[in-house]
């Protein structure tokens, strides 16, 4: 089976950094998704992380540890724009098929 | 422009009658998939296709069906057998390897009365 992680809420202040963490377990690991979603919006790609590391993309960054089954998005500089959910996804391949399953998703508000 | 689209945004339908949620994509994506959302809560996986003529049952298939004749399209039919079918309705769709990402529809409200 699978089962992600994440907090379910968290707050921070304007210009500060936060981090929002993710712990997974699963079999067929084939990679792991970041998502933000404003309230009855859609979803929209943040990152993907499949090798170990640090990915950086200009306020966000995303890390991986495939063997403690972990990640962070880390939110720099954030602007209240930045207060939504952010959705941990983990790709699972199994029997030829790739699942994308979610995580209940972390809601930040970010107060002035 | 490419994308992929859901409709109608909302919809309103009595208890009892079957009704079909339409997504469709011209991303040339051949994975597609249905997400049902409940307020507050994270995304959990209805059903998924990976090629045309074959998809497979996610985690809560039960009183929902698909198709999947042509590639750009997968639509959702939620049966008088879903027990609590008000929810948000997100279709996606991915290129086939997987380790891309996906995208998302603007989704459909879905409320019974």
């Amino acid at each position: 089976g699978q089962n992600i992680d994440q907090p379910t809420e968290m707050t921070a202040t304007e210009g500060a950094i936060v981090q929002i963490n993710c712990t997974y377990q699963t079999s067929g690991f084939n990679g792991l998704f970041w998502y933000q979603q404003h309230a009855g919006e859609a979803p929209t790609f943040l990152s993907y992380n499949v090798l170990d590391g640090l990915e950086e993309k200009g306020r966000f960054s995303s890390f991986l540890s495939r063997s403690k089954g972990y990640s962070y998005l880390l939110l720099k500089e954030l602007q209240m724009k930045d207060s939504a959910s952010y959705l941990c996804a983990v790709a699972r391949l199994g029997g030829g098929y790739n699942k994308l399953i979610f995580g209940a998703g972390t809601r930040l508000a970010v107060h002035p | 422009d490419g994308g992929i689209t859901q409709s109608p945004k909302y919809l309103f339908r009595k208890e009892g009658q079957n009704v079909t949620l339409s997504c469709e994509q011209n991303l040339n994506h051949d994975a597609m998939y249905w997400y049902r959302q409940d307020p507050g809560q994270g995304l959990r996986l209805i059903y998924y296709s990976q090629i045309v003529n074959d998809f497979q049952k996610g985690d809560i298939a039960e009183g929902y069906s698909v198709s999947r004749e042509k590639k750009e399209s997968f639509p959702l039919t939620v049966t008088s057998a879903q027990k609590n079918p008000t929810a948000f309705y997100l279709c996606a769709s991915s290129a086939q390897t997987g380790d891309t990402e996906a995208f998302f529809g603007q989704g459909t409200r879905l409320t019974v009365v």
